[in-house]
Protein backbone atom coordinates (compact mmCIF):
# COMPACT_ATOMS: atom_id res chain seq x y z
CA UNK A 1 0.00 0.00 0.00
CA UNK A 2 0.76 3.52 -0.06
CA UNK A 3 3.18 4.77 2.57
CA UNK A 4 2.75 8.38 3.81
CA UNK A 5 5.64 10.01 5.84
CA UNK A 6 5.28 13.85 7.38
CA UNK A 7 8.02 15.99 8.95
CA UNK A 8 9.13 17.18 11.44
CA UNK A 9 6.92 14.95 14.10
CA UNK A 10 7.26 17.65 16.40
CA UNK A 11 7.36 21.32 16.18
CA UNK A 12 7.75 23.92 18.93
CA UNK A 13 7.10 27.64 18.27
CA UNK A 14 6.86 31.43 19.28
CA UNK A 15 3.67 32.93 18.17
CA UNK A 16 4.21 34.93 14.57
CA UNK A 17 6.41 32.30 13.52
CA UNK A 18 6.52 31.21 10.12
CA UNK A 19 6.45 27.09 9.78
CA UNK A 20 6.35 24.44 6.60
CA UNK A 21 5.21 21.13 7.16
CA UNK A 22 6.05 18.31 4.54
CA UNK A 23 4.27 15.26 3.34
CA UNK A 24 5.54 12.47 1.37
CA UNK A 25 4.02 9.90 -0.17
CA UNK A 26 5.01 6.69 -2.15
CA UNK A 27 2.45 6.29 -5.04
CA UNK A 28 0.35 8.27 -7.00
CA UNK A 29 -2.39 9.61 -5.36
CA UNK A 30 -6.19 10.99 -6.56
CA UNK A 31 -6.91 12.81 -3.47
CA UNK A 32 -5.01 14.11 -1.00
CA UNK A 33 -6.14 16.50 1.87
CA UNK A 34 -4.68 18.48 4.63
CA UNK A 35 -6.26 17.81 8.51
CA UNK A 36 -6.10 19.66 11.59
CA UNK A 37 -6.56 17.66 14.87
CA UNK A 38 -7.38 19.85 17.92
CA UNK A 39 -6.09 19.27 21.34
CA UNK A 40 -9.93 17.82 21.80
CA UNK A 41 -9.46 15.29 18.74
CA UNK A 42 -11.79 17.07 16.37
CA UNK A 43 -9.94 16.59 12.72
CA UNK A 44 -10.65 19.70 10.71
CA UNK A 45 -10.22 19.49 6.78
CA UNK A 46 -7.83 22.26 5.84
CA UNK A 47 -7.31 21.76 2.21
CA UNK A 48 -8.37 19.03 -0.54
CA UNK A 49 -5.56 19.21 -2.40
CA UNK A 50 -4.01 16.50 -4.84
CA UNK A 51 -2.28 18.74 -7.29
CA UNK A 52 -1.57 23.01 -7.50
CA UNK A 53 -1.58 25.21 -4.39
CA UNK A 54 -4.40 26.72 -2.66
CA UNK A 55 -4.51 29.35 -0.22
CA UNK A 56 -6.94 30.00 3.31
CA UNK A 57 -5.64 32.90 5.33
CA UNK A 58 -2.74 32.17 6.95
CA UNK A 59 -2.66 28.74 5.44
CA UNK A 60 -1.32 27.50 2.29
CA UNK A 61 -0.81 24.27 0.68
CA UNK A 62 1.06 22.77 -2.58
CA UNK A 63 0.79 19.40 -3.80
CA UNK A 64 3.82 18.62 -6.49
CA UNK A 65 2.24 14.92 -7.62
CA UNK A 66 4.96 14.86 -10.53
CA UNK A 67 7.51 14.45 -7.39
CA UNK A 68 5.19 13.16 -4.70
CA UNK A 69 4.58 15.50 -1.85
CA UNK A 70 2.97 18.27 -0.58
CA UNK A 71 4.16 21.06 1.61
CA UNK A 72 1.67 23.10 4.36
CA UNK A 73 2.54 26.34 5.28
CA UNK A 74 1.55 28.37 8.44
CA UNK A 75 2.61 31.79 8.46
CA UNK A 76 2.24 34.55 11.41
CA UNK A 77 1.12 31.30 13.67
CA UNK A 78 -1.30 31.66 16.61
CA UNK A 79 -1.53 29.78 19.90
CA UNK A 80 -5.01 28.19 18.28
CA UNK A 81 -2.58 26.53 15.72
CA UNK A 82 -1.59 23.73 17.93
CA UNK A 83 -2.56 20.79 17.13
CA UNK A 84 -1.80 17.92 15.18
CA UNK A 85 -1.36 18.34 11.11
CA UNK A 86 -2.25 15.12 9.18
CA UNK A 87 -1.87 14.46 5.62
CA UNK A 88 -3.90 11.70 4.11
CA UNK A 89 -3.86 10.38 0.99
CA UNK A 90 -5.96 7.88 -1.73
CA UNK A 91 -5.78 6.46 -5.12
CA UNK A 92 -9.11 6.56 -7.15
CA UNK A 93 -11.86 5.63 -4.74
CA UNK A 94 -10.06 4.25 -1.96
CA UNK A 95 -9.56 4.71 1.55
CA UNK A 96 -7.71 7.67 3.20
CA UNK A 97 -4.37 6.70 4.09
CA UNK A 98 -3.31 8.86 6.96
CA UNK A 99 0.61 9.85 8.27
CA UNK A 100 2.10 9.89 11.20
CA UNK A 101 1.17 13.50 11.61
CA UNK A 102 2.97 16.52 12.83
CA UNK A 103 2.20 17.57 16.16
CA UNK A 104 2.72 21.67 16.15
CA UNK A 105 2.71 23.51 19.47
CA UNK A 106 2.93 27.07 19.38
CA UNK A 107 3.52 28.92 22.65
CA UNK A 108 2.65 32.73 23.26
CA UNK B 1 -26.03 22.95 7.91
CA UNK B 2 -25.40 20.51 11.25
CA UNK B 3 -21.97 18.74 11.30
CA UNK B 4 -21.26 15.01 11.61
CA UNK B 5 -22.63 13.98 14.92
CA UNK B 6 -21.12 10.46 16.74
CA UNK B 7 -22.56 9.30 19.94
CA UNK B 8 -21.87 8.59 22.90
CA UNK B 9 -18.34 10.92 23.22
CA UNK B 10 -17.14 8.72 26.03
CA UNK B 11 -17.72 5.20 26.59
CA UNK B 12 -16.14 2.90 29.34
CA UNK B 13 -16.37 -1.13 28.86
CA UNK B 14 -14.86 -4.20 29.95
CA UNK B 15 -12.99 -6.87 28.26
CA UNK B 16 -15.34 -9.63 26.55
CA UNK B 17 -18.04 -6.84 26.17
CA UNK B 18 -19.61 -5.69 22.76
CA UNK B 19 -20.17 -2.07 22.12
CA UNK B 20 -21.93 0.19 19.67
CA UNK B 21 -21.24 3.62 18.05
CA UNK B 22 -23.28 5.62 15.88
CA UNK B 23 -22.49 7.95 13.69
CA UNK B 24 -24.81 10.70 11.93
CA UNK B 25 -23.11 12.29 8.46
CA UNK B 26 -24.06 15.51 7.52
CA UNK B 27 -27.22 15.96 5.85
CA UNK B 28 -26.94 15.08 2.15
CA UNK B 29 -24.10 13.03 2.34
CA UNK B 30 -24.06 9.45 1.49
CA UNK B 31 -20.93 8.29 2.30
CA UNK B 32 -19.89 7.22 6.04
CA UNK B 33 -16.29 6.24 6.83
CA UNK B 34 -15.41 4.73 10.16
CA UNK B 35 -11.33 5.41 11.62
CA UNK B 36 -9.54 3.83 14.27
CA UNK B 37 -6.75 6.36 15.77
CA UNK B 38 -4.32 5.02 18.50
CA UNK B 39 -1.45 6.26 20.01
CA UNK B 40 0.23 3.45 18.69
CA UNK B 41 -0.95 2.99 15.48
CA UNK B 42 -2.24 6.29 14.00
CA UNK B 43 -5.13 6.49 11.77
CA UNK B 44 -6.28 3.73 10.60
CA UNK B 45 -9.41 2.78 8.33
CA UNK B 46 -11.52 0.95 9.49
CA UNK B 47 -14.45 0.35 6.71
CA UNK B 48 -16.67 2.69 4.51
CA UNK B 49 -20.57 2.76 3.81
CA UNK B 50 -22.43 3.88 0.73
CA UNK B 51 -26.19 4.07 0.39
CA UNK B 52 -26.32 1.06 2.88
CA UNK B 53 -23.89 -0.96 1.37
CA UNK B 54 -20.06 -1.56 2.47
CA UNK B 55 -18.05 -0.33 0.06
CA UNK B 56 -14.12 -0.21 1.46
CA UNK B 57 -12.50 -1.78 4.57
CA UNK B 58 -9.79 -1.96 6.17
CA UNK B 59 -7.53 -4.46 8.00
CA UNK B 60 -9.47 -4.91 10.70
CA UNK B 61 -10.54 -8.52 12.61
CA UNK B 62 -13.74 -9.65 12.13
CA UNK B 63 -15.37 -8.08 15.55
CA UNK B 64 -15.48 -4.80 13.74
CA UNK B 65 -18.27 -4.84 12.05
CA UNK B 66 -20.87 -1.83 10.81
CA UNK B 67 -24.16 -1.02 8.81
CA UNK B 68 -25.56 2.29 7.41
CA UNK B 69 -29.45 2.81 7.31
CA UNK B 70 -31.57 4.22 4.60
CA UNK B 71 -31.09 8.02 5.96
CA UNK B 72 -27.24 7.27 5.73
CA UNK B 73 -26.66 7.40 9.71
CA UNK B 74 -24.05 4.37 10.61
CA UNK B 75 -23.22 2.37 13.48
CA UNK B 76 -20.41 0.38 14.34
CA UNK B 77 -20.20 -2.78 16.35
CA UNK B 78 -17.11 -4.20 17.92
CA UNK B 79 -18.02 -7.47 19.67
CA UNK B 80 -15.41 -9.88 22.53
CA UNK B 81 -13.92 -6.16 23.49
CA UNK B 82 -10.28 -6.14 23.87
CA UNK B 83 -7.95 -3.77 26.03
CA UNK B 84 -6.29 -2.60 22.42
CA UNK B 85 -9.82 -1.93 21.32
CA UNK B 86 -9.25 1.56 23.29
CA UNK B 87 -8.67 3.99 21.04
CA UNK B 88 -10.53 7.06 19.76
CA UNK B 89 -13.27 5.81 16.76
CA UNK B 90 -13.69 8.46 14.01
CA UNK B 91 -16.68 8.93 11.53
CA UNK B 92 -16.42 10.80 7.85
CA UNK B 93 -19.17 11.71 5.76
CA UNK B 94 -18.65 12.62 2.26
CA UNK B 95 -21.14 13.39 -0.17
CA UNK B 96 -20.66 10.44 -2.38
CA UNK B 97 -17.10 9.31 -1.13
CA UNK B 98 -15.77 9.52 -4.89
CA UNK B 99 -11.56 10.62 -5.48
CA UNK B 100 -12.05 14.26 -5.55
CA UNK B 101 -14.60 14.28 -1.98
CA UNK B 102 -13.49 16.26 1.03
CA UNK B 103 -14.05 14.22 4.11
CA UNK B 104 -15.75 15.56 7.43
CA UNK B 105 -14.70 14.27 10.68
CA UNK B 106 -17.37 13.88 13.69
CA UNK B 107 -15.74 14.96 17.02
CA UNK B 108 -14.94 11.05 17.44
CA UNK B 109 -16.12 8.22 20.46
CA UNK B 110 -13.29 7.93 23.45
CA UNK B 111 -13.65 4.12 24.36
CA UNK B 112 -12.17 2.86 27.28
CA UNK B 113 -11.54 -0.80 27.57
CA UNK B 114 -10.68 -2.19 31.09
Amino acid sequence: GIQVEQSPPDLILQEGANSTLRCNFSDSVNNLQWFHQNPWGQLINLFYIPSGTKQNGRLSATTVATERYSLLYISSSQTTDSGVYFCAVARRADKLIFGTGTRLQVFP
Amino acid sequence: KAGVTQTPRYLIKTRGQQVTLSCSPISGHRSVSWYQQTPGQGLQFLFEYFSETQRNKGNFPGRFSGRQFSNSRSEMNVSTLELGDSALYLCASAIAGTRTDTQYFGPGTRLTVL
